[in-house]
């Protein structure tokens, strides 16, 4: 069963507006959430993060907000920009059960010019 | 720069045959993961490794296999006995007690 989950397969944004990616879990021993990005045929890098003590985290254009009793977080994009077309993992991380990082299976971003 | 390497960026298996690809780290971090993408699967966890001499099965251990002897170097066998090996592997590399991964560019692995 999926512990963390991005319903949505692909979002396509136009150039400056706002992209919104969605991430669900529902194991409540989670307690720090990242957001990778990952380019076709390269190695996933990091974006940000936000732990469970937090409902947001902002780092420039990325904000990721955390909604805990939904079991939900989300990453903003403020404005949007072709480079950001990428695969976007979203992470959780247990750090009680000291386990590695469980993954969602993505959600690729398409940022129209 | 420090980083993590892996090698080699393309690989081809003949069937019946294993197959070990390299993941190596100068970043002095304890702990080492090995990770398997699929086309619409996101990441799975094939193995980890927290400190030398010890590693844990992720969740589709099966077919595979691993050592680490040195804390920069966590190789991945995958034996014969994985039947669908063709897909994208990352290795990853962490300090130990944080979530925080760095991962390596990836090894393409293919059946010829």
């Amino acid at each position: 069963d999926q512990q963390v989950k991005q319903n949505s397969p692909s979002l396509s944004v136009q150039e400056g507006r706002i992209s919104i990616l969605n991430c669900d879990y529902t194991n409540s021993m989670f307690d720090y959430f990242l957001w990778y990005k990952k380019y076709p045929a390269e190695g996933p890098t990091f974006l940000i993060s936000i732990s469970s003590i937090k409902d947001k985290n902002e780092d420039g254009r990325f904000t990721v907000f955390l909604n805990k009793s939904a079991k939900h977080l989300s990453l903003h994009i403020v404005p949007s920009q072709p480079g950001d077309s990428a695969v976007y993992f979203c992470a959780a991380s247990a750090s009680q059960a000291g386990t590695a990082l469980i993954f969602g299976k993505g959600t690729t971003l398409s940022v129209s010019s | 720069d420090g980083g993590i390497t892996q090698s080699p960026k393309y690989l081809f298996r003949k069937e019946g045959q294993n197959v070990t690809l390299s993941c190596e780290q100068n970043l002095n971090h304890d702990a080492m993961y090995w990770y398997r993408q699929d086309p619409g699967q996101g990441l799975r966890l094939i193995y980890y490794s927290q400190i030398v001499n010890d590693f844990q099965k992720g969740d589709i251990a099966e077919g595979y296999s691993v050592s680490r002897e040195k804390k920069e170097s966590f190789p991945l066998t995958v034996t014969s006995a994985q039947k669908n090996p063709t897909a994208f592997y990352l290795c990853a590399s962490s300090h130990t007690g944080t979530p925080k991964l760095f991962f390596g560019s990836g090894t393409q692995l293919s059946v010829l």
